[in-house]
């Protein structure tokens, strides 16, 4: 079973341009989470979605962050403008119907200078 | 809101060494529990799991008992290796609402051949 594919790996930008992350979930999965890892801290949710519905979107920045959830498979998560404390891992996760797992994506490593 | 405490790492062990991470839950109703193990460079990876009080989690020598009494999830192991080396996370999932996982801030284990 093929797991949680993120894109790209690494990102390097400057302060006030835009990025873009993408996450296609495994197959099947309704529930689709995003997560932002600062260095030396335990993942905090960004955003969640079942199917292409939201379903908690409280700790997103929305004045700058924006995502979403097409046709309920991939997703996109864009950050606009940058600031330096958006440098971060950013992790998506899956998961199914039942939810007793989130299957985890290897993350993208943004670094704004 | 619901939320989750681990021992500030590092943890620094000799090989063979008994190890033990603590972890203590704050929730509404009765969530599941979680240990989730990130390697250099990689996503989180699922390590044990737990749905109910008195549950046990295990997985490669590492063991997890849900404590509802003490609200509490502590990670074992009798005996660790090398390999161990990483940075563990406990984490819980309300069974219901939105089932977002919530994560502690990690401990970081460092394992001295």
């Amino acid at each position: 079973e093929a797991g949680v594919a993120q894109s790209p790996r690494y990102k390097i930008i400057e302060k006030r341009q835009s990025v873009a992350f993408w996450c296609n979930p495994i197959s099947g999965h309704a529930t689709l989470y995003w997560y932002q890892q600062i260095l030396g801290q335990g993942p905090k949710l960004l955003i969640q979605f079942q199917n292409n519905g939201v379903v908690d979107d409280s700790q997103l920045p929305k004045d700058r962050f924006s995502a979403e959830r097409l046709k309920g498979v991939d997703s996109t998560l864009k950050i606009q403008p940058a600031k330096l404390e958006d440098s971060a891992v950013y992790l998506c996760a899956s998961s199914d119907y039942s939810n007793t797992e989130a299957f985890f994506g290897q993350g993208t490593r943004l670094t704004v200078v | 809101g619901d939320s989750v405490t681990q021992m500030e790492g590092p943890v620094t062990l000799s090989e063979e060494a008994f190890l033990t991470i603590n972890c203590t839950y704050t929730a509404t109703g009765y969530p599941s529990l979680f240990w989730y193990v990130q390697y250099p460079g990689e996503g989180l990876q699922l390590l044990l799991k737990a749905t109910k009080a008195d549950d046990k989690g295990s997985n490669k020598g590492f063991e997890a008992t849900y404590r509802k009494e003490t609200t509490s999830f502590h990670l074992e192991k009798g005996s660790v290796q090398v390999s161990d080396s990483a940075v563990y996370f406990c984490a819980l999932s309300s069974t219901s609402g939105t089932y977002k996982y919530i994560f502690g801030t990690g401990t970081r284990l460092k394992v001295l051949a």
